[in-house]
């Protein structure tokens, strides 16, 4: 069965500063990995997936992650937070092959600090 | 276009009452996935249906949870009867394909069974 590891609770970061949430993964065969944001009282949001190719992925916002498959990890970097980027964000994996189930963490909180 | 549209947003019952939760996915898309979230715990699938067929059913908690997708375009997730252990926030996801293709995610429902 996949499973999520976000081994942090909450990320403090200054404002400017660059952002790391880390994520790691077990998955049977290749992964397809994704992060997704929540803000308050809204649902989840996709930010953007490895599926192939390219070990860094861009996707919104100024988000990106680099997947590093020795590691079996997909941690979320943006090189200039904001404000406005405190949020939940969490991490999911799927196996390339057979069931379509996200496995998630359980989120890390981001609070940007201005 | 729309994104996926959960009703209500909010439900309070008292325990062994009924309780439906319903999911409007984007149009269009043949994929719809429920997940459930206990407080401060991970999101957990709960199924999945293509079309009006559950494809993968296995994170259903037990026989008191019923989902149904009649004509294969909204979906409702019966509880019947309700246990305080129910409570949580339940999410209604949506995907165009099956393979690669992320899963757009509604607003949650949230369940509090007292």
């Amino acid at each position: 069965a996949q499973s999520v590891a976000q081994p942090e609770d909450q990320v403090n970061v200054a404002e400017g500063n660059p952002l790391t949430v880390k994520c790691t993964y077990s998955v049977s065969g290749n992964p397809y990995l994704f992060w997704y944001v929540q803000y308050p009282n809204r649902g989840l949001q996709f930010l953007l997936k490895y599926i192939t190719g390219d070990n860094l992925v861009k996707g919104s916002y100024g988000f990106e992650a680099e997947f590093n498959k020795s590691q079996t990890s997909f941690h979320l970097k943006k090189p200039s937070a904001l404000v406005s980027d405190s949020a939940l964000y969490f991490c999911a994996v799927r196996p390339y092959y057979g069931n379509n189930r996200l496995a998630f963490g359980k989120g890390n909180q981001v609070v940007v600090i201005p | 276009e729309a994104g996926v549209t959960q009703f209500p947003s909010h439900s309070v019952i008292e325990k062994g009452q009924t309780v439906t939760l319903r999911c409007d996915p984007i149009s269009g898309h043949d994929n719809l996935y429920w997940y459930r979230r206990v407080m401060g715990k991970e999101i957990k699938f709960l199924l999945h249906f293509v079309k009006e067929s559950k494809q993968d059913e296995s994170g259903m908690p037990n026989n008191r949870f019923l989902a149904e997708r009649t004509g294969g375009t909204y979906s409702t997730l019966k509880v019947q009867p309700a246990e305080l252990e129910d409570s949580g926030v339940y999410f209604c996801a949506s995907s165009r394909g099956s393979d690669s293709y992320e899963q757009y995610f509604g607003p949650g429902t949230r369940l509090t069974v007292t």
